[in-house]
């Protein structure tokens, strides 16, 4: 199995310009996470998605920030505008829960820096 | 709502000695609980869980965990360390009560750096 695939890995942008993260999740998993990591603030769960309906995005700092899952392998988490302070990695998990106790997979991040 | 605290910033401990990450929980019900491991520059590998039964749980690479529910203490050990542990050490829970039988985000820990010398 591949594992969770992100990309871009890096991002490079502006400020005031669109970004775009996608996540391909492991085949046959039902639930995808997004998570941001800085240092000030650690992990921290944005948004998740059980079949592609979002379940739980109370963790999405603000408007500038979107997601979306077309289907069950794909996802994209958007920031329009951006700013420097969401500079940071953010990651892509996707589990299965099967009986409960579900573990999740990452992705290997994509560090975003904003200029 | 859940919170987990890992009280060391960084671990250090001589090759070969035995090794202990702590890792101390919230959660209103009761918890799942989670190690993960993350190395420069790369996603978290999952180390292993706690989700009922046997308190000691063994995981990959050696490592193993005890749950110690009136603790409320989760911490990592390894009975004999390598240099190659020498990474960042997650600790992460949620509250098996919520989103009944479904999944949920995990809530982390701020992580320890494991430094181990040859």
């Amino acid at each position: 199995d591949a594992g969770v695939i992100q990309s871009p890995r890096h991002e490079v942008t502006e400020m005031g310009q669109e970004v775009t993260l996608r996540c391909k999740p492991i085949s046959g998993h039902d639930y995808l996470f997004w998570y941001r990591q800085t240092m000030m603030r650690g992990l921290e769960l944005l948004i998740y998605f059980n079949n592609n309906v979002p379940i739980d995005d109370s963790g999405m700092p603000e408007d500038r920030f979107s997601a979306k899952m077309p289907n069950a392998s794909f996802s994209t988490l958007k920031i329009q505008p951006s700013e420097p302070r969401d500079s940071a990695v953010y990651f892509c998990a996707s589990s299965f829960p099967g009986q409960g106790g579900e573990t999740q997979y990452f992705g290997p991040g994509t560090r975003l820096l904003v200029l | 709502a859940q919170s987990v605290a890992q009280p060391e910033d960084q671990v250090n401990v001589a090759e070969g000695n035995p090794l202990t990450v702590k890792c101390t929980y919230s959660v209103s019900g009761n918890p799942y609980l989670f190690w993960y491991v993350q190395y420069p520059n790369r996603g978290l590998q999952f180390l292993l869980k706690y989700i009922t039964g046997d308190n000691l749980v063994k995981g990959s690479y050696g490592f193993e965990a005890e749950f110690n529910k009136s603790q409320t203490s989760f911490h990592l050990k390894k009975p004999s360390a390598l240099v190659s542990d020498s990474a960042l050490y997650f600790c992460a829970v949620r509250d098996m009560s919520r989103s009944g039988g479904g999944a949920d985000g995990l809530t982390f820990g701020k992580g320890t750096h494991l430094i181990i010398q040859p």
